[in-house]
């Protein structure tokens, strides 16, 4: 059974840094794009940023290029979302899925998704 | 990249056939075949009900279906369950970001 259990979430000062982490397992992780989605509280969802298979290629919504960095680690079935510069507006629920298709690319959907970590950023 | 318009409600009577739209515009939705529509539960994560407009993952009920013409999509359920009470979202491939969710879609079983 895939699973994915997503940490690192928590209260944090506008400005201030903040590192999500994925665990998975259930799936061989290294043939699989990762993608983080964030869910703000009694809102819609939003796409956040994408990684490749072998991590080589990243992609990352507008709202957050130049401020998150998504990254893996394969030998340890993970996946990260470094997040600095935190605004108000980065407040949600933090979502890690899986690629649908093997070795996917930016066209694949999510299947499946974690239970999501909460980020709050306020001062 | 604006988020894909969904109607904020859909409501239905048990064993009815309800529709869920998301209209996008020729740099997503019309331009691909890689719609995907989402179920969220409350308090749950997401589940992917259907993706590449009308394929359903293992599992999910064929009720589920799925099609688009132009630059709206559709997804319809067909006789509506108790259970099929969720949040909807659309979501597909756009040219620049690469990926764009709708407004997302109340479904009421009244």
């Amino acid at each position: 059974e895939v699973q994915l259990l997503e940490s690192g979430g928590g209260l944090v000062q506008p400005g201030g840094s903040l590192r999500l982490s994925c665990a998975a397992s259930g799936f061989t992780f290294s043939n699989y794009g990762m993608t983080w989605v964030r869910q703000t509280p009694g809102k819609g969802l939003a796409w956040v940023a994408t990684i490749s298979a072998s991590g080589a290629n990243t992609y990352y919504a507008d709202s957050v290029k130049g401020r998150f960095t998504i990254s893996r680690d394969n030998s340890k079935n993970t996946v990260h979302l470094q997040m600095n510069s935190l605004r108000a507006a980065d407040t949600a629920l933090y979502y890690c899925a899986k690629d649908l298709r093997l070795y996917g690319d930016p066209t694949s959907p999510f299947d499946p998704w974690g239970q999501g970590t909460l980020v709050t950023v306020s001062s | 990249q604006s988020a894909l318009t969904q109607p904020a409600s859909v409501s239905g009577s048990p064993g009815q056939s309800i529709t869920i739209s998301c209209t996008g515009t020729n740099s997503d939705v019309g331009g691909y075949n890689y719609v995907s529509w989402y179920q969220q539960h409350p308090g749950k994560a997401p589940k992917l009900m259907i993706y590449e407009v009308s394929y359903r993952p293992s599992g999910v009920s064929n009720r589920f279906s799925g099609s688009k013409s132009g630059n709206t999509a559709s997804l319809t359920i067909s006789g509506l369950q108790t259970e099929d009470e969720a949040d909807y979202y659309c979501s597909s491939y756009t040219s620049t970001s690469p990926y764009v969710f709708g407004t997302g879609t109340k479904v009421t079983v009244v």
